[in-house]
């Protein structure tokens, strides 16, 4: 079965700065899907960036981009320039493929210091 | 990105008592819905797996009389906690997935569930 490790339970980050979440998983296939899901207090999931497997480029959204190792199983999120609203608990997801269920992480909660 | 409703976003129940959850998809046909459970500073965790017009599965402990659901129309899928307890006491989040591809995926508000 297919597992997902985050060993920072919490991390904190200066406003303006820049903050790397890491995320191990486990798998057998050679093509899935990998996920960066942002919650909020709000509890609603919000996508901040995905990568394809197959793809060997690292994806980046605006402030966030990934680092991504496929043969080390490696999908760390790097978030530049810090703000207040990044607050909020990191979910790294995997997902099979389009029709399967997602695997999260345990989680990484984020505080930004002002 | 897709509408996903669902409702109640909290609801507040005596011991013993069901409650209904909705999940519905406002503009797309959700073929399978996935229901997920989070405890308090935990993270997601699959309850159950349902396709329109299946039954659904359920992962391993979780009890399918009584975590009810239906799917009875490719745009609303119902969870029935039935007989809460206390333990029950949850955040539960539904995530359709509908049949047009794409590594798109969305999740309803969730659910807020106390039980006293």
């Amino acid at each position: 079965a297919q597992t997902v490790t985050q060993s920072q339970p919490e991390m904190s980050v200066q406003e303006a700065e820049t903050v790397t979440l890491s995320c191990t998983y486990d798998t057998s296939e050679s093509d899935y899907y990998l996920f960066w899901y942002k919650q909020p207090p709000s509890r609603q999931m919000i996508l901040v960036i995905r990568q394809e497997a197959y793809k060997q480029q690292n994806a980046t959204e605006n402030r966030f981009s990934v680092n991504f190792q496929k043969a080390a199983k490696s999908f760390s999120l790097k978030i530049s320039d810090s703000q207040l609203g990044d607050a909020a608990t990191y979910f790294c997801a995997y997902r099979a493929n389009y029709g399967q269920n997602f695997v999260f992480g345990p989680g990484t909660r984020l505080s930004v210091l002002p | 990105g897709a509408v996903v409703s669902q409702h109640p976003s909290w609801v507040i129940c005596k011991s013993g008592t069901s409650v209904k959850i909705e999940c519905r998809s406002l503009d797309f046909q959700a073929t399978t819905m996935f229901w997920y459970r989070q405890f308090p500073k935990q993270s997601l965790m699959l309850m159950a797996t349902s396709n329109e017009g299946s039954k659904a599965t359920y992962e391993q402990g979780v009890e399918k009389d009584k975590f009810l659901i239906n799917h009875a129309s490719l745009t609303l899928s119902t969870l029935t906690v039935t007989s809460a307890h206390p333990e029950d006491s949850s955040f539960y989040i539904c995530s359709p997935v509908g049949s047009a591809g794409g590594t798109e995926a969305f999740f309803g508000q969730g659910t807020r569930l106390t039980v006293v």
